[in-house]
């Protein structure tokens, strides 16, 4: 079946450093998606990602989908300490609706 | 606009019993999918539902769990003769209908599940 690994599983670094977290599938995506779960907290959508090569921003955080769709990279610029949690991303071979099969996450800190 | 709704948000069952757990999607939102989280680990698909039917529920236990979606009221993940190795965190997502594109999940705040 469709596997989705993610490295490193746990990053500590001090704030104001960058981090980055790096995703990739044993098959071709349609699209990946990536999530941010803080401790004791549920996911929360961050972003989607859908055609080969996309490279998208959201303030500090920029997210890219590789030429091939099966890898994907989140990297934060300058952490702060509101940015600890674990980042999950997660692979989809649908187009439309259906189930997306989740990295084990990288759990960030940020030690202020 | 409520967002996805699942109660109980922590449930307590001793070996044996049954574990009901219950999801609202958002509203507008027709898809329902569970997935199960260990201590310290990712998020396990379950099943995926929409109303009255169940699309995909290739990560389900072959046995003692089940999952409904009923056309009227909350999806419905159902454990019974529950086990110590069935403690977890389920979280339930919605997303909306779509043709031709795939969006987020939204994520409710999840049912924390401990067997005792």
């Amino acid at each position: 079946g469709q596997q989705v690994m993610q490295i490193p599983q746990y990053q500590h670094v001090q704030e104001g450093e960058d981090f980055t977290t790096y995703c990739n599938s044993s098959t071709t995506l349609s699209n990946i998606q990536w999530y941010k779960q803080r401790p004791g907290g549920h996911p929360v959508f961050l972003i989607q990602l859908v055609k080969s090569g996309e490279v998208k921003k959201q303030k500090r955080l920029t997210f890219q989908f590789g030429e091939a769709k099966k890898n994907s990279s989140l990297h934060i610029t300058a952490t702060q300490t509101t940015d600890v949690g674990t980042y999950f991303c997660a692979g989809s071979r649908n187009t439309n609706a259906g189930k997306s099969t989740f990295g084990d996450g990288t759990t960030l800190t940020v030690k202020p | 606009n409520a967002g996805v709704m699942q109660n109980p948000r922590h449930l307590v069952r001793r070996r044996g019993q049954e574990a009901r757990l219950r999801c609202s999607p958002m509203k507008g939102h027709s898809h329902v999918y569970w997935y199960r989280q260990l201590p310290e680990e990712g998020l396990k698909f379950m099943v995926y539902l929409q109303k009255e039917n169940i699309i995909d529920e290739s990560g389900m236990p072959k046995e003692r769990f089940s999952a409904e979606f009923p056309k009227e009221g909350p999806s419905i993940l159902r454990i019974q003769q529950v086990v110590r190795g069935d403690s977890a965190a389920y979280f339930c997502a919605s997303s909306p209908p779509s043709v031709g594109a795939a969006y987020g999940y939204t994520f409710g705040s999840g049912t924390r599940l401990t067997v005792v």
